[in-house]
């Protein structure tokens, strides 16, 4: 696609239940990240996949925090036991290449709400 | 720990005027240093970056000013736009971390007609 997509907009979700966030890179773009930003902050790293493997997931901040990217495409980001402190707009970017010039390209983002 | 830290938190421009928002960094290991624009409900996007091995990239009306010494960046806005308003996040990064970005908190700029 044109852009990196993500889906779904906003997802609210009951405090302890599971959510799915799928992100779909832009075509060919091999680095692709996830970060959280929350209210009136700058966007936190959470994780790196270079092709089909995490190349760095030290930013995940528990292990209730999951992310998989298993055809080195499409992304989904897992939380399990959800709690209210999870509630934030969750970013996906991706990169023709890791590396500084090349910049990210970031989706517009998930908004996660836990009630 | 707050690698990058982003002054002011929010800023009121007259159209035609000037907008200056600065950023500190602590690691001396950052290489690449980014800002983003970001408009509500849209993820940030590129606005202009610099290396360090320069002090001033100019792109239109957008220019980074970068000092090694001092450890520090900014960005100035020449004849700022209603359009300009947004929130801006400047960000650092080491090529060897494979782009993981450290952002600031951001500014939000308004630009008033």
């Amino acid at each position: 696609g044109a852009g990196v997509s993500q889906t779904p907009s906003n997802k609210v979700t009951e405090k302890g239940k599971y959510v799915e966030l799928r992100c779909d890179p832009i075509s060919g773009h091999t680095a692709l990240y996830w970060y959280r930003q929350s209210l009136g902050q700058g966007p936190e790293f959470l994780i790196y996949f270079q092709g089909t493997g995490a190349a760095d997931d030290s930013g995940l901040p528990n292990d209730r925090f999951f992310a998989v990217r298993p055809e080195g495409s499409v992304s989904t980001l897992k939380i399990q036991r959800t709690e209210r402190g999870d509630s934030a707009v969750y970013l996906c970017a991706s990169s023709l290449n890791p590396g500084f010039g090349y910049g990210y390209t970031f989706g517009s983002g998930t908004r996660l709400t836990v009630v | 720990q707050q690698q990058v830290k982003q002054s002011p938190q929010s800023l009121i421009v007259q159209k035609g005027g000037i907008s200056i928002i600065n950023c500190a960094y602590e690691n001396t290991a950052f290489d690449y240093f980014p800002w983003y624009q970001q408009f509500p409900g849209k993820g940030p996007a590129l606005l202009i970056a610099i290396r360090p091995d320069v002090s001033e990239k100019k792109e239109g009306r957008f220019t980074i000013s970068f000092n090694k010494s001092a450890k520090q960046f900014s960005l100035h806005i020449m004849d700022s736009q209603p359009g300009d308003s947004a929130t801006y996040f400047c960000a650092a990064n080491r090529e060897t971390s494979g782009s993981r970005l450290t952002f600031g908190e951001g500014t939000q700029l308004t630009v008033n007609p």
